[in-house]
Parts: C-alpha cells; sequence; structure tokens
C-alpha cells in the first residue's frame, strides 16, 4: 500500500518553513525520509521507528505518529541547498523484511 | 567508503531490444534491492536479493524481467525484451542497518 504524501510541491523562500507530511492506511513499523535532486541519487535524511519518536538533524527533524500512521518532516530556516523531491518510506508491521513502500515524493523549491 | 556504483548512467535503447544494468553495493552489505522509478514517482521495489539468494520479487514481471546476484556481490537486472513503458531510472541500492543507500541509477529511454 503506497503512502500518500502532500503537499506535492512547496516553495518556499530562503528562510522560510516547510512541512511535508506522509500518511499510510496500514499499521507500520518504520518510515524513511529520502530527499533526491535532479538526477542524482536518493540520500537518506532520518528515520523514525513507531512510539511516536521526534527526531532531529540540524534544522530538518520529523515526527512518527504510530495512532494516525502518519509522519511530518519538518524544515527550519529552509536554505537553498534543502532544494529536491522528498520521499517518504514506510515498513510495515510484521516481518517485512525491510521492504519499503516510497510515495509519490513532495517537490521543494527554496528560492533566494 | 564507495558508495553504490551502477552503469551504465544512460541508456538508450528501441524496443524489442535488451538491456542490462549493473550494479556493485556498498563492501559488506548482504542485501541488494532493485527499484524501478518512472519520471514523477516514487521509486518501485522490482526485487530484493539477502546475499545471492532473492527475498522478494513479487513486483517484477518476469515475463521480461530478470536478475540474478552471483556470489553475493554484484548484481544484474536484464530486461528483454524492453517496451516503451519500461523507459524510468533504474535504481540499485544496499543495506546495511536498516537504512538503505542508493546508487545514482540508469536512466533508460526505450523509443
Amino acid at each position: 500500500q503506497q503512502p500518500v504524501q502532500s503537499p506535492q510541491a512547496v516553495i518556499l523562500r530562503e528562510g522560510e518553513d516547510a512541512v511535508i507530511n506522509c500518511s499510510s492506511s496500514k499499521a507500520l513499523y518504520s518510515v524513511h525520509w529520502y530527499r533526491q535532486k535532479h538526477g542524482e541519487a536518493p540520500v537518506f535524511l532520518m528515520i523514525l521507528l513507531k512510539g511516536g519518536e521526534q527526531k532531529g538533524h540540524e534544522k530538518i527533524s520529523a515526527s512518527f505518529n504510530e495512532k494516525k500512521q502518519q509522519s511530518s518532516l519538518y524544515l527550519t530556516a529552509s536554505q537553498l541547498s534543502y532544494s529536491g523531491t522528498y520521499f517518504c518510506g514506510t515498513e510495515q508491521s510484521g516481518g517485512s523484511n525491510y521492504k519499503l513502500t516510497f510515495g509519490k515524493g513532495t517537490l521543494l523549491t527554496v528560492n533566494p | 567508503e564507495a558508495g553504490v556504483a551502477q552503469s551504465p548512467r544512460y541508456k538508450i535503447i528501441e524496443k524489442r531490444q535488451s538491456v542490462a544494468f549493473w550494479c556493485n553495493p556498498i563492501s559488506g552489505h548482504a542485501t541488494l534491492y532493485w527499484y524501478q522509478q518512472i519520471l514523477g514517482q516514487g521509486p518501485k521495489l522490482l526485487i530484493q536479493f539477502q546475499n545471492n539468494g532473492v527475498v522478494d520479487d513479487s513486483q517484477l514481471p518476469k515475463d521480461r524481467f530478470s536478475a540474478e546476484r552471483l556470489k553475493g556481490v554484484d548484481s544484474t537486472l536484464k530486461i528483454q525484451p524492453a517496451k516503451l513503458e519500461d523507459s524510468a531510472v533504474y535504481l540499485c541500492a544496499s543495506r546495511f542497518s536498516s537504512i538503505q543507500y542508493f546508487g545514482a541509477g540508469t536512466r533508460l529511454s526505450v523509443l
């Protein structure tokens, strides 16, 4: 079951904040966030495990609401380098063999 | 540390031709994945290997796609014969401790 990401696209000015959401209709064990720039490999950002923990990495953080099967990625004080497409990959509960199902992505554009 | 290597980076073929992609995972990573990424979409899993054994190939179109991972290291993905709808980026990833590391992919155009 493919997770649903929203919004599909967002345009920011440098220094503004953004939130990207990822929702699933299935019970999740973990949510993985990646950023992909055009023509490049997806780059791992962070992993959230069930339990509602919140993780942070400098100005990028994420949360996982196990009850809602939803994860949110928070980008604070955006920089030009944050531009790219953000994907969430979800792993369902119960022995998935680390199989990830990716959403369609959210295109983030940060302008000067 | 070297990342996941893939070749070629680009390939243009005509429909009904065959094509092969190569992947060299990060050293020591036992799990390897092949994904298909159509323009504007997220990566879609085609096949997952654990060492040289197949763990999941439920989404691999087996009438035209095949993959192997001899000796549990390098892997090849083949398409024969190719169709127009196979135009996509084919990504290889290897996994260590829950995290998948991706290569830059091979962009395939089928004309």
